[in-house]
């Protein structure tokens, strides 16, 4: 995909809202999927992930969907706090069941919560 | 604290020098992972080891840089002759198995002037 460099997509929302943070991903034969989030400063930290025979996966206030049929993914965090402020990857892994499970991240979506 | 630990966290190096990150993944965790990450981008896969076997390189990683997981717990990576583009975010992550997540430590922040 295309770089945005320096320019995150961006996603602002109200504490209390629900906010839907969107990825596409490239390769229909990627059969694990991951969203990661990224504080400033900090390495990634797993959120929830999904696997290829699934196309909904909830987790604590926090909910991912898989559509195969036009490779995207979407995080629904529900009633979003200012700690929710953070970069959100999605990652998918290649080659899942085989000898390597390097992943494969998209672009990030900041995510600022306003108070 | 996802319990990897990478030293140093940061790494300030003029050009043409030679450095050398480490990365201690969670004891039992048999697979450790190195990525590059620049600002504004998602981390990028370099390079990957199951117990001391480097299974997997990425193009990225070219032939100044070198990763070796000695005895299958800590790893190191180096980078010779060290150029501004080398300028990241190195991240280190362990995963226990196949299919498992991967724990991601802190980063290294390297700055070559």
């Amino acid at each position: 995909g295309e770089s945005v460099g320096l320019h995150l997509p961006t996603l602002s929302v109200q504490e209390g809202d629900n906010s839907i943070i969107n990825c596409a991903y490239s390769n229909s034969a990627s059969d694990y999927f991951i969203w990661y989030k990224q504080e400033s400063g900090k390495g990634p930290q797993f959120i929830i992930d999904i696997r290829s025979n699934m196309d909904k996966r909830q987790g604590q206030r926090v909910t991912v969907l898989l559509n195969k049929t036009v490779k995207h993914l979407s995080l629904q965090i529900a009633a979003t706090q200012p700690g929710d402020s953070a970069v959100y990857f999605c990652a998918e892994n290649k080659n899942y069941g085989g000898a390597t499970n390097k992943l494969i991240f998209g672009t990030g979506t900041l995510l600022a919560v306003q108070p | 604290d996802t319990g990897v630990s990478q030293n140093p966290r940061h790494k300030i190096t003029k050009r043409g020098q030679n450095v050398t990150f480490r990365c201690d993944p969670i004891s039992e965790h048999n697979r450790l992972y190195w990525y590059r990450q620049t600002l504004g981008q998602g981390p990028e896969f370099l390079t990957y080891f199951q117990n001391e076997a480097q299974l997997e390189k990425s193009r990225l990683l070219s032939d100044r840089f070198s990763a070796e997981r000695p005895k299958g717990s800590f790893s190191t990576l180096e980078i010779q002759r060290t150029e501004q583009g080398d300028s990241a975010m190195y991240l280190c992550a362990s995963s226990l198995g196949q299919g498992s997540e991967q724990f991601f430590g802190p980063g290294t922040r390297l700055t070559v002037l």
